[in-house]
């Protein structure tokens, strides 16, 4: 398994104001994903964050708005920025290690809440 | 349509009861099948992971996978209140994007 460290583990935000989330793996990881789990609903992917390329965003979901940032094989960020309560939701950072392509683990994730 | 489908319960049974959790999905493409468990407030963890159709068997957790019917089953044995959570099923294609693709999740609650 990898140990995937993410903060903030939640905070309350003003709208119009934006939040940084990071993402630490124990490990060295070749694909980080990030995703957004809506109050009772399951989990979207936002996009997938390489290292060395730029982040590819799911449809619905824009670079302007949730900018990507992949320094290096073990850290992410994530902002979502000009917030409005419609981001309300929890944040999750995921990782698949170099060589196993499919099994994915979970930080604990970010609650979010814009007011 | 979504692309998986999970029946969001809530589902409620007595302890020392065996679970059934079902997911069924519409992409023929899918793989890799998953069901990961979400306690309330904490990330998703793994709990059974399996490749094509076919069986898997994990202490008191068993995870089915028809691919022809396009069906998937998490069969939990001897439940217990420590079993109360999230379970969503998680499905990923063999090749291309390999980010993975999430039922909605049923919620269990076990009754001691």
């Amino acid at each position: 398994s990898a140990v995937i460290s993410q903060k903030p583990s939640r905070d309350i935000c003003q709208r119009g104001t934006s939040l940084t989330i990071q993402c630490q793996v124990d490990s060295q990881v070749t694909m980080m994903f990030w995703y957004r789990q809506q109050p009772g609903q399951s989990l979207t992917l936002i996009a997938t964050a390489n290292q060395g390329s730029e982040a590819t965003y799911e449809s619905g979901f824009v670079i302007d708005k949730f900018p990507i940032s992949r320094p290096n094989l073990t850290f992410s960020t994530l902002t979502v920025s000009n917030m409005s309560p419609e981001d309300s939701s929890i944040y999750l950072c995921s990782v698949q290690r170099l060589g196993r392509n499919t099994e994915a683990f979970f930080g604990q994730g970010t609650r979010l809440t814009v007011v | 349509q979504k692309e998986v489908e999970q029946d969001p319960g809530p589902l409620s049974v007595p302890e020392g009861a065996i679970v059934s959790l079902n997911c069924t999905y519409s992409n023929s493409a899918f793989q890799y099948f998953m069901w990961y468990r979400q306690y309330s407030r904490k990330g998703p963890e793994l709990l059974m992971y399996t490749y094509s159709s076919g069986n898997k068997e994990d202490g008191r957790f068993t995870a089915q996978v028809d691919k022809s019917s396009k069906y998937i089953s998490l069969f939990i044995r001897d439940s217990q209140p420590s079993d109360s959570a999230t379970y969503l099923c998680a499905m990923s294609v063999a090749a291309g994007r390999r980010a993975l693709t999430f039922g909605s999740g049923t919620r269990l609650q076990v009754q001691p």
